[in-house]
């Protein structure tokens, strides 16, 4: 089956400091991946996107890079702000066929002044 | 363009109540998805929709869950006879086609 495993939470950075949340992916046929970002109390919204094997998806400063060798789809951010702190969620779907989303477990973000 | 509107924001119900939640996709959206929420975890699929059609329901539970989404009006998800385990997060989110899905804000279901 389908399934994504995201790094235990909560991260804690200092502000300015370097992000990186493991994503890794399993999948029966060739998925999309994801990432979805949820602030307190809010739904998820978009965050960025990858189709294909090597595409980069960008947004807001972060970053994903869907490595087809590893199965992964890490986020990375340079420098994150106290306005990051959310939680963050990898999701896969298959693209062939109708697909609907696998998430992660979500990792937390907490960034402190 | 308004984004998934969801209502209520927040339910509360008594045990053995009925739950009733609305989801009204993005204008042109005719595929519904819900997805659930449990505490600590991350978002597991529940239904997927069409107009008038369910196109996939092989993460709802067995009983006590329905959803609907008519040719008129929001979709629905319903529960019945609620339980305390039945306290979540209720995402819906919609898309013109099987591709990208916008969530609404959610409904949070909290059973007393």
């Amino acid at each position: 089956g389908n399934s994504v495993t995201q790094m235990e939470g909560p991260v804690t950075l200092s502000e300015e400091a370097f992000l990186t949340i493991n994503c890794t992916y399993t999948a029966t046929g060739y998925p999309s991946l994801f990432w979805y970002v949820q602030y307190p109390g809010e739904g998820l919204q978009l965050l960025l996107k990858a189709t294909k094997a090597d595409d980069k998806g960008s947004n807001k400063g972060f970053e994903a890079t869907y490595r087809k060798e590893t199965t992964s789809f890490h986020l990375e951010k340079g420098s994150v702000q106290v306005s990051d702190s959310a939680v963050y969620f990898c999701a896969l779907k298959l693209s062939s066929g109708y697909s609907t989303l696998t998430f992660g477990k979500g990792t937390m973000l907490l960034v402190s002044p | 363009n308004a984004g998934v509107m969801q209502n209520p924001r927040h339910l509360v119900r008594r045990r053995g109540q009925e739950a009733r939640l609305r989801c009204s996709p993005m204008k042109g959206h005719s595929h519904v998805y819900w997805y659930r929420q449990l505490p600590e975890e991350g978002l597991k699929f529940m239904v997927y929709l069409q107009k008038e059609n369910i196109i996939d329901e092989s993460g709802m539970p067995k009983e006590r869950f329905s959803a609907e989404f008519p040719k008129e009006g929001p979709s629905i998800l319903r529960i019945q006879q609620v339980v305390r385990g039945d306290s979540a997060a209720y995402f819906c989110a919609s898309s013109p086609d099987s591709t990208e899905a916008f969530f609404g804000q959610g409904t949070r279901l909290t059973v007393v």
